[in-house]
């Protein structure tokens, strides 16, 4: 069964650093997410990207996050200035209708930890 | 934007009795409604969904009702087994997918 795979599993970085974390959605789905959960919290919205470009964003996505799609296949999120508060679980998720149109089919994570 | 208000936060039942988990949310845009299962250390996956034209739905032990005019959604798992502990998140959407703050749920032996 095709699934949404993510890169490093598990990340240290030192408070200040840039991080980029790595996602293949599923090949034919057409709509990418990142969301991201803070130990023991919900799951928050990040941001959508939908034909090349990022159709939402919350008030989470602040400036020192970006998302790119620098391939046919690879999409990925970077935190340019990691802060302590950037420490999650952050999943990528994709899915073939978007938003109401389908199921978000979730990768296993990127756990970050910022010292 | 939209808001999904979750409750309770934790809940622990008999095994073989049944747990109700219940959600509102404030969009009324919103018209897909699913349902996630997250085991500990482990990602969301989908259990159940329901759209905004459908009133309830059925799979097996689990169910789900929307009230649009409230703005109301359940989970109803009946004859619950010690494999279904787990956080459970509810969700709503009309483009991207918001979701609850989370159910614990305890199966008691």
């Amino acid at each position: 069964e095709p699934e949404v795979t993510q890169t490093p599993s598990h990340q240290v970085t030192q408070m200040g650093q840039e991080v980029i974390l790595r996602c293949v959605p599923i090949s034919n789905h057409l709509y990418f997410y990142w969301y991201r959960q803070i130990l023991g919290q919900k799951v928050e919205f990040l941001v959508s990207f939908y034909n090349n470009e990022i159709s939402e964003k919350s008030e989470i996505f602040d400036d020192q996050f970006s998302v790119e799609r620098p391939d046919g296949s690879n999409f990925t999120l970077k935190i340019r200035s990691t802060k302590l508060e950037d420490s999650a679980m952050y999943f990528c998720a994709s899915s073939g209708g978007g938003g109401a149109g389908g199921e978000l089919f979730f990768g296993e994570g990127s756990r970050l930890t910022v010292l | 934007g939209e808001n999904v208000e979750q409750h309770p936060s934790t809940l622990s039942v008999q095994e073989g009795d049944s747990a109700v988990i219940k959600c509102t949310y404030s969009d009324s845009a919103s018209n897909y409604f699913p349902w996630y299962k997250q085991e500990l250390g482990k990602r969301p996956q989908l259990i159940i969904d329901i759209r905004s034209n459908v009133g309830e739905k059925k799979d097996q032990r689990i169910a789900v009702t929307l009230n649009k005019t409230a703005k109301h959604f359940s989970l109803h798992i009946t004859e619950t087994q010690p494999e279904d502990s787990a956080v459970y998140f509810c969700a709503a959407s009309d483009d991207k997918i918001i979701f609850g703050k989370g159910t614990r749920l305890h199966i008691l032996p």
